[in-house]
């Protein structure tokens, strides 16, 4: 069974910083997505960011990218030039396969970005 | 918006009793799962259905079930509610898309058993 591991409950960041965001899972797979949720105070989950793991270039959008060490089965987000609506519970998850499998969700890390 | 719907946003009910909540896929795609999240047991998926098949079982009490529909809505029944089963159920859906695979997410039911 997958598992994920995010080891830092709580972060906060004054606003403009950079803020970085570890994850690390465990896998016997060999294909598999990683993703990075953010759920802010409305609870709705939002897709930040995916990582192909056949992919070896890290993804980016816009503000956020990822640093995915595959040997390591490290997944961590960073987040540039934060903003206020950064704020937010962050989850990363793992999906096994080529898709339409289920996500395994970490713990979660609690953002809180200070003005 | 993602583009997939639940319905109830909220609901309140009493220990013994049964719900059902509903969630509508985005257009087109072909799963749903859904996803208990409390506060101690954090996000568990429950159940997968694709294409009115079930195709993946989690941690799902054997008081829930699931279906879905020819017109790939789903539900979620929960019966003989107790305490713990209070929580944010969130549908999810997604299709098999070859390399660009992810899943939306409703904006969730929250069920409070008073």
């Amino acid at each position: 069974a997958q598992t994920v591991t995010q080891s830092q409950p709580e972060m906060s960041v004054q606003e403009a910083e950079t803020v970085t965001l570890s994850c690390t899972y465990d896998t016997s797979e060999n294909n598999y997505y990683l993703f990075w949720y953010k759920q802010p105070p409305s609870r709705q989950m939002i897709l930040v960011i995916r990582q192909e793991a056949y992919k070896q270039q890290n993804a980016t959008e816009n503000r956020f990218s990822v640093n995915f060490q595959k040997a390591a089965k490290s997944f961590s987000l960073k987040i540039s030039d934060s903003q206020l609506g950064d704020t937010a519970m962050y989850f990363c998850a793992f999906m096994r396969g080529f898709g339409n499998e289920k996500l395994t969700f970490g713990t979660g890390t609690r953002l809180t970005i200070i003005p | 918006d993602s583009g997939v719907t639940q319905t109830p946003k909220h609901l309140i009910t009493a220990t013994g009793q049964r719900v059902t909540l509903r969630c509508s896929p985005r257009s087109g795609d072909l799963s749903v799962y859904w996803y208990q999240q409390s506060l101690d047991q954090g996000l568990q998926f429950l159940i997968q259905y694709y294409n009115g098949e079930e195709r993946a079982k989690g941690n799902i009490l054997e008081r829930f079930s699931a279906q879905q529909f020819p017109d790939l809505h789903s539900e979620l029944n929960l019966s003989s509610l107790e305490l713990g089963d209070s929580a944010l159920y969130f549908c999810a859906s997604s299709q098999v898309a070859g390399g660009e695979e992810k899943l939306f997410f409703g904006s969730g039911t929250q069920l409070s058993v008073l």
